[in-house]
């Protein structure tokens, strides 16, 4: 059972080049989010989904934008780069009720 | 005012020493709690949840009281690997709407 599994570990790139964070989950959970968090800081959430087909915005949505065509996958994407997406990047997800999260290992993403 | 509140720490204590940290909530629609930590670097792992009735998980012990929106944390017999930042986690009635307070460092000294 993997989990949460996010991939790439490790992103570079350069300002106004476009990619997409994958994230998938074995465990047929609802409810994925997708976090941002910058050194020192707190969690910070972007988008999350309720269940396929279903996304909404977070607390920092704008530069990324998501779906979730099928329950297992909640990709993120980000537009056009810029220094300030340089963030660790964390995916979750939970089944519904009064579950918890369970997060993948993060993106560390950094932006030039 | 921030709906999940956390002392900000940090906290600095020796080997074996009891800590306690606080966390209160200002959403009435929060229904379940969660204590997570967080080592540097690293993702958030779900320590415990935490029921009104409080509960404990060996040296760890978690008490809610509803009625003062307040969540508490209690470590005993404090190790080095205790040593992260633990985060207190609501969650709304309808399993919708997870919230983070910013989360309370500990370090364990030797």
């Amino acid at each position: 059972n993997a989990g949460v599994t996010q991939t790439p570990k490790f992103q570079v790139l350069k300002t106004g080049q476009s990619m997409t964070l994958q994230c998938a989950q074995d465990m047929n959970h609802e409810y994925m989010s997708w976090y941002r968090q910058d050194p020192g800081m707190g969690l910070r959430l972007i988008h999350y989904s309720v269940g396929a087909g279903i996304t909404d915005q977070g607390e920092v949505p704008n530069g990324y934008n998501v779906s979730r065509s099928t329950t297992e996958d909640f990709p993120l994407r980000l537009l056009s780069a810029a220094p300030s997406q340089t963030s660790v990047y964390f995916c979750a997800s939970s089944g519904t009720g009064g579950y918890g999260y369970t997060f993948g290992s993060g993106t560390r993403l950094t932006v030039v | 005012r921030k709906e999940v509140e956390q002392d900000p720490g940090p906290f600095n204590v020796p080997e074996g020493a009891t800590v306690a940290f606080n966390c209160t909530y200002s959403n009435s629609a929060s229904q379940s709690f969660f204590w997570y930590r967080q080592d540097c670097r690293k993702e958030p792992k779900l320590l415990m949840s935490v029921y009104s009735s409080g509960n404990e998980d060996g040296r760890f012990t978690a008490q809610l009281n509803r009625a003062s929106q307040y969540i508490s944390l209690l470590i005993r017999d404090s190790k080095l690997s205790d040593s992260a930042t633990y985060l207190c986690v609501g969650r709304d009635n309808y399993g919708q709407n997870f919230v983070f307070g910013p989360g309370t460092r500990l370090s364990v000294l030797p």
